[in-house]
């Protein structure tokens, strides 16, 4: 099965900061992979598909992006209806489909 | 407009069997695959089966003996059926859409006598 290491498993930051959250994947999944937002209580919420790709409706303070193995999400400017668990999935080789162990985002 | 709704009991005794029925509107199970995911409270999603447009299911291993997918296009309806419960498969149960691009709600279940 195709492990995703995610980093940092939580972050702190301020209003207007830039934060960058990144998975690493085991085996190479060219870009398949997605990235969710999940508030408290809801359910999750596409962001990034195709690891770079923004989701409908999705701020475009959100991208993604790639390098080798590594993919990473970077809100650009937070703001406080960003603070969420953040968690890259892999769409690549499954059986299974294999997510991120998540990020906490909070605000400073 | 899509929608995904899970629905089922809240609560399975343990050994028992686990039924859910996610019911969808806005497209077509024939057109679409449907996912389920499940998610323990305070911990991370943990991919669990799909049911492909064709009707042929993958499941995860972990879960593999245990777990089956079917549908009723007819009605829209998924199903989930998941046997020998046990206290770990205390969660939350997501049904979504193909490319993961809608959720349902979540249905909680807990595992308890």
């Amino acid at each position: 099965d195709i492990q995703m290491t995610q980093s940092p498993s939580s972050l702190s930051a301020s209003l207007g900061d830039r934060v960058t959250i990144t998975c690493r994947a085991s085996q190479d999944i060219g870009n398949y992979l997605t990235w969710f937002q999940q508030r408290p209580g809801k359910s999750p919420r596409l962001m990034i598909y195709g690891a770079t790709n923004l989701g409908d409706g999705v701020p475009s303070r959100f991208s993604g992006s790639r390098s080798g193995s590594d993919y990473s999400l970077t809100i650009s400017s937070l703001e406080s209806e960003d603070t969420a668990i953040y968690y890259c999935l892999q769409c690549d080789k499954y059986p299974p489909y294999t997510f991120g162990a998540g990020t906490k985002l909070e605000l400073k | 407009q899509v929608q995904l709704k899970e629905s089922g009991p809240g609560l399975v005794q343990p050994s028992q069997t686990l039924s859910l029925t996610c019911t969808v509107s806005g497209f077509s199970l024939t057109s679409y695959n449907v996912h389920w995911v499940r998610q323990p409270t305070g911990k991370g999603l943990e991919w669990m089966g799909v049911i492909w447009t064709g009707g042929s299911t993958d499941y995860n291993s972990a879960l593999k003996s245990r777990l089956s997918i079917s549908r009723d296009t007819s009605k829209s309806q998924v199903f989930l059926k998941m046997n020998s419960l046990q206290t770990e498969d205390k969660a939350t149960y997501y049904c979504a859409r193909g490319e993961f691009d809608y959720w349902g709600q979540g249905v909680m279940v807990t595992v308890s006598s």
